[in-house]
């Protein structure tokens, strides 16, 4: 059983298609972190959040915690957005579970 | 200012030999946590370490360790390894547990 459990596994979207990734949960958490992974493994935190929604740039990140859901949104997306997306949630006491990815390729 | 930096960036292990893998956090945090992550299996937490004290666990047996110094740098070791302990190994570092983590580049580890 996943305790996180994200869809789609994979995407491909045309340069400038507004893109949504979604998240699932069935534990009570803490904080859900939305995480970016390149090729070659680097893996960079996006967001963090508890309630609410969250803006940087072109990302959008969204969480209903009664529904246990959240969504990350790129709008215009771009070739550069190509990268795995991870949603992982933490737990009170700093357990954190993943989900399995979103592989995401925007074509030019 | 300098980011999590993870030492050895690759490693090749042979079956039965022990590992020890470096994690030093940004200037100032004190929150590091490990992750181990494979094709089967995904990203999967292995512990959290603050001021000194592993604050909790994952799912792993106990050939898995990990130690954090005064100055906030993290080791972890794996004993006995085995071919599934194959990996990218990431640490993160926070300021303080939950609040918000930076990634290190990952060491890769391959056992032969």
């Amino acid at each position: 059983k996943n305790e996180v459990e994200q869809s789609p596994q994979n995407l491909t979207a045309q340069e400038g298609e507004f893109i949504t990734i979604n998240c699932s949960y069935s534990v009570g958490i803490s904080a859900l972190h939305w995480l970016q992974q390149h090729p070659g493994g680097g893996i960079v935190s996006l967001f963090m959040l508890s309630s609410g929604k969250k803006k940087h740039g072109r990302l959008i990140a969204t969480i209903n915690i009664q529904e246990k859901h959240s969504s990350l949104h790129i709008t215009a997306s771009h070739p550069r957005d190509s990268a795995v997306y991870i949603c992982a949630v933490s737990l009170m006491g700093n357990q954190f579970y993943f989900g399995t990815g979103t592989s995401l390729t925007v074509i030019p | 200012k300098a980011g999590v930096t993870q030492t050895p960036r690759y490693l090749i292990k042979t079956r039965g030999q022990q590992v020890t893998l470096s994690c030093s956090p940004i200037s100032g945090h004190r929150s590091v946590s490990w992750y181990q992550q494979t094709p089967g299996q995904g990203l999967q937490f292995l512990f959290e370490y603050f001021s000194e004290t592993q604050r909790n666990k994952g799912n792993f047996p106990g050939r898995f360790s990990g130690r954090q110094f005064s100055n906030s740098r993290s080791e972890m070791n794996v004993s006995t390894l085995e071919l599934g302990d194959s990996a990218l190994y990431l640490c993160a570092s926070s300021l303080l547990p939950n609040y918000g983590y930076t990634f290190g580049s990952g060491t890769r580890l391959t056992v032969v």
